[in-house]
């Protein structure tokens, strides 16, 4: 079975630094997809970026980054230039089968506060 | 708007009370699912619809009845719920085959329901 592990409940971060979210998983599967979303206040998940366990390079989204490292089961989410509208919960997930799998587990969350 | 939408998006119901969830999308997915997000817990898979048909129920309750009459349109139908239901369900569709980027998952804002 998968499992998503994050291991921060809360973070604060000052406005316009960089913030590292942390995300560890475990699967037996040998391809698999991983995923962060973003959940503000309203509820809704938004899609932030995906890395497949194949990828040969970090996926980046703009002010996101993923610092993937598959020996040690870890997919990071790294924001860039924090603002204020990235206070919210995110969502470190995961499905089986990479592109192909449709279940996706997640992990507990984190809550990130942007200080101005 | 995320191209998935559910409604409504505040409900409050007695424990005796029937009601249902409707979830809708327009994107071409051919995958529904529901899931439920308690406070302090990780989202919880509830049911999955491949093509219309049901091809996960993570033991859930028999007091949760979904319902998928087409590709775009997933209900949720509750009957005699517990206060411990209270949560926010969270409807998402995909396209099979294709997590990656516009066809990954895509969720709605969420029903947030109460039981009194």
């Amino acid at each position: 079975a998968q499992k998503i592990t994050q291991t921060q409940p809360g973070m604060f971060v000052q406005e316009k630094e960089a913030v590292t979210l942390d995300c560890t998983y475990d699967t037996s599967d040998p391809s698999y997809g991983l995923f962060w979303y973003k959940q503000p206040s309203s509820g809704e998940m938004i899609f932030l970026i995906y890395q497949g366990s194949y990828d040969q390079q970090n996926a980046t989204e703009g002010r996101y980054s993923l610092n993937f490292q598959k020996a040690r089961k870890s997919a990071n989410l790294v924001i860039s230039a924090s603002q204020l509208g990235d206070s919210a919960m995110y969502f470190c997930a995961m499905t089986p089968s990479g592109e192909y799998g449709n279940k996706l587990v997640f992990g507990a969350g984190t809550i990130l506060r942007v200080k101005s | 708007e995320t191209g998935v939408t559910q409604t409504p998006r505040h409900l409050v119901m007695g424990m005796t009370n029937k009601k249902s969830l409707k979830c809708e999308q327009h994107l071409g997915h051919n995958a529904m699912y529901w899931y439920k997000q308690s406070a302090k817990k990780p989202l919880e898979l509830m049911f999955v619809y491949n093509f219309k048909e049901q091809t996960e129920n993570n033991s859930v309750p028999s007091r949760f009845s979904p319902e998928c009459p087409n590709s775009s349109h997933l209900f949720l139908h509750l009957h005699t719920l517990q206060p411990e239901d209270s949560a926010l369900y969270l409807c998402a569709s995909s396209l099979l085959g294709r997590l990656r980027g516009d066809y990954g998952y895509t969720f709605g804002s969420g029903t947030r329901l109460t039981v009194v």
